[in-house]
């Protein structure tokens, strides 16, 4: 069975600083990975997506990831914080076969902290 | 564009009381999800639709909670009768997918229920 895990509930860093967030997942096959950011009082908003090619995808506000098949991996990161980036962050691997369809699993986030 | 749109935002009711969200997915996305987000558990989907028809509904917790999509523009989640326990997010949220499972969930605002 697919299962991913954000191995940090929280992390704090200072305004300026670099960030790195960590997504394991366990799947049979190459995966689709998905990082998902939460702002306060709304819902999941896309970062970036990983299908296939070049390992190293870039997103929306910045971010980036990377995915490492020997290390079972998609870590995001960005090289400059904001305190705007304080959110709840989403990472999710896919798919999972359910019902005949393919749907993505998320797993319980990373809430980032920001100093100012 | 219009994203998903969920209402009511905030619901707060008496325990036993009927409780009905509603979503409004995004015009032409076949897949329509219903999530349940709490301190405890994190992100639990409860169930998917495709083209109107529920796939999965194994998420849901208990009978006293279903779904319905009559249309390809909305779809309800009720929970009668509604219970302090119950209280946490619900999202909603849609993706135009082939069922491949590489295709983004775009969420909406989420509906904060809070029953007393």
């Amino acid at each position: 069975a697919q299962s991913v895990t954000q191995p940090d509930i929280h992390i704090t860093v200072s305004e300026g600083a670099s960030l790195e967030l960590r997504c394991n997942y366990s799947y049979g096959a190459t995966p689709y990975l998905f990082w998902y950011v939460q702002s306060p009082g709304q819902g999941l908003q896309l970062l970036l997506k990983y299908f296939s090619g070049d390992t190293l995808v870039q997103g929306i506000k910045g971010f980036e990831a990377e995915f490492k098949r020997s290390q079972s991996s998609f870590n995001l990161r960005k090289p400059s914080v904001h305190w705007s980036d304080a959110a709840e962050y989403f990472c999710a691997v896919g798919p999972l076969s359910s019902g005949g369809s393919y749907i993505p699993t998320f797993g319980r986030g990373t809430s980032l902290i920001v100093h100012p | 564009d219009a994203g998903v749109i969920q209402s009511p935002r905030h619901e707060v009711t008496e325990m036993g009381q009927e409780v009905t969200l509603r979503c409004k997915p995004i015009s032409g996305h076949d897949y329509l999800f219903w999530y349940r987000q709490t301190m405890m558990r994190g992100l639990e989907l409860l169930i998917y639709f495709n083209n109107n028809v529920p796939i999965d509904d194994s998420g849901m917790p208990e009978d006293r909670f279903s779904a319905k999509m009559p249309n390809a523009s909305f779809s309800t989640l009720k929970i009668q009768p509604s219970e302090p326990r119950d209280s946490a997010v619900y999202f909603c949220a849609s993706s135009l997918g082939s069922g491949m499972g590489n295709q983004p969930q775009h969420f909406g605002d989420g509906t904060r229920l809070s029953i007393l």
